[in-house]
């Protein structure tokens, strides 16, 4: 199946800092979507991107979806310690009749105050 | 408003035993979906819907068995758990046409 790769695995970052991460992939997909994990909970989307060369910001977050269609990135400014989590990039492509979603593996990302 | 939402959130189980995860959305979504996360692996698609009445399966389907026989109600079934199942859980749904997913709080299982 599709491969996503998604790079930092973790990171540490002092408050106030700038965080940028991505994801890459074998394959194209029609939309890269970009989910946030809290702790004990259910991942919640962040932003989501239908065309290549698009970039899309949702306040202090903004992503890109690569010219490729085969990558992704996320950049957070000016991090807050709200901003713990893990971060999901995730691969969407029309199969078989309907929308398939492929999931990263994941950046945790742990702010210093 | 619920959204998605999963029970039980705890269970422990021994090898062998059997139960089901139960899964509701009240968004009228017509695809719903189950993921299992493992650490270093992301969330790996277990079984997916597209509709009451249709199921498939996903990356990982082994060892579990789903139904749709209605637009809100998603279950899956562990028939005889093993350790390897041991995992977090979430199910998921969307309208079928848009990988906007809603994800539930997770389901712990833990088999012994």
């Amino acid at each position: 199946g599709q491969q996503l790769n998604q790079s930092p695995q973790s990171m540490f970052i002092q408050e106030g800092e700038d965080v940028s991460m991505n994801c890459t992939s074998s394959s194209i997909f029609n939309t890269w979507l970009w989910y946030k994990q809290d702790p004990g909970e259910g991942p919640v989307l962040l932003i989501a991107l239908y065309k290549a060369g698009e970039l899309t910001s949702n306040g202090r977050l903004t992503a890109q979806f690569g010219i490729t269609r085969k990558d992704s990135f996320l950049n957070i400014s000016a991090s807050i310690p709200s901003d713990v989590g893990i971060y999901f990039c995730a691969g969407q492509l029309y199969s078989g009749g309907y929308q398939k979603v492929t999931f990263g593996t994941g950046t945790k990302l742990q702010v210093i105050p | 408003n619920a959204g998605v939402t999963q029970t039980p959130k705890f269970q422990v189980l021994k090898t062998g035993q059997s139960m089901t995860l139960q899964c509701a959305q009240d968004m009228n979504h017509e695809y719903m979906s189950w993921y299992r996360q493992d650490p270093g692996m992301g969330l790996r698609l277990i079984h997916y819907s597209v509709g009451a009445g249709i199921t498939d399966q996903g990356e990982v389907p082994n060892g579990y068995n789903v139904s749709r026989s209605t637009t809100e109600d998603f279950p899956l079934r562990l028939l005889s758990a093993a350790p390897s199942q041991t995992s977090v859980y979430f199910c998921a749904s969307s309208y079928r046409a848009s990988g906007e997913l809603f994800f539930g709080e997770g389901s712990r299982l833990t088999v012994l």
